[in-house]
């Protein structure tokens, strides 16, 4: 199974701010890595397909970059609704498989 | 638009089997869309089960999995469902449907997903 690693784990921000979550791949997966949202009790929500692709109706404050192992999320102002847990998911090989997810909390 | 309306939550006993379902509507069921199922243990990285095309019924289980879930769906309901059989206390978690955010293609990511299924497994 591919594993997914994301850093950090949980970091703190304020409004305004740049952040920046990493994911790292096991071995190569290519393009084929998805980010999500979550907040607490709620389904995921996709911003990011296909590493760089943004979701229809996500804020382009959200951009993704990378390819192979190693990828991020970048959010290049923070924003109250934003505070949340993202995840990682390749879809290059069974099972598809998800990071430990970063949790955004305010400073 | 878009939807994806699951079941209601459910307690089952160790050992039981649990069958959630998934209603999807705003789109045609059968083009050849896939529908997959992940689950969220407390405190849990989100974990693919598997999934199905609800054109030709064809499924791909995870291999954790193998043996104990079973994807199905009814085209004339628009309804996807997930069987989890053998439940043990370490299958409590929450429980989604999702679609691929492309159409009848797997290795994309999943948009949008069901509200999901709390399934609580106790003695």
């Amino acid at each position: 199974d591919i594993q997914m690693t994301q850093s950090p784990s949980s970091l703190s921000a304020s409004v305004g701010d740049r952040v920046t979550i990493t994911c790292r791949a096991s071995q190569s997966i290519g393009f084929y890595l998805n980010w999500y949202q979550q907040k607490p009790g709620k389904a995921p929500k996709l911003l990011i397909y296909a590493a760089s692709s943004l979701q229809s109706g996500v804020p382009s404050r959200f951009s993704g970059t990378g390819s192979g192992t190693d990828f991020t999320l970048t959010i290049s102002s923070l924003q109250l609704e934003d505070f949340a847990t993202y995840s990682c998911q390749q879809s290059y090989s069974y099972p598809l498989t998800f990071g430990g997810g970063t949790k955004v909390e305010s400073k | 638009q878009v939807q994806l309306v699951q079941s209601g939550a459910e307690v089952k006993k160790p050992g039981a089997s649990v069958k959630v379902s998934c209603k999807a509507s705003g789109y045609t069921f059968i083009s050849s869309h896939i529908m997959h199922w992940v689950r969220q243990a407390p405190g849990q990285r989100l974990e693919w089960m598997g999934w199905i095309n609800a054109d030709n019924g064809n499924t791909k289980y995870s291999q954790k999995f193998q043996g104990r879930v079973t994807i199905t769906r009814d085209t004339s309901a628009s309804t996807a469902y997930m069987e989890l059989s053998s439940l043990r206390s370490e299958d409590t978690a929450v429980y989604y449907c999702a679609r691929p955010v492309v159409p009848a293609t797997v290795r994309v990511g999943f948009d949008p997903w069901g509200q999901g299924t709390l399934v609580t497994v106790s003695s």
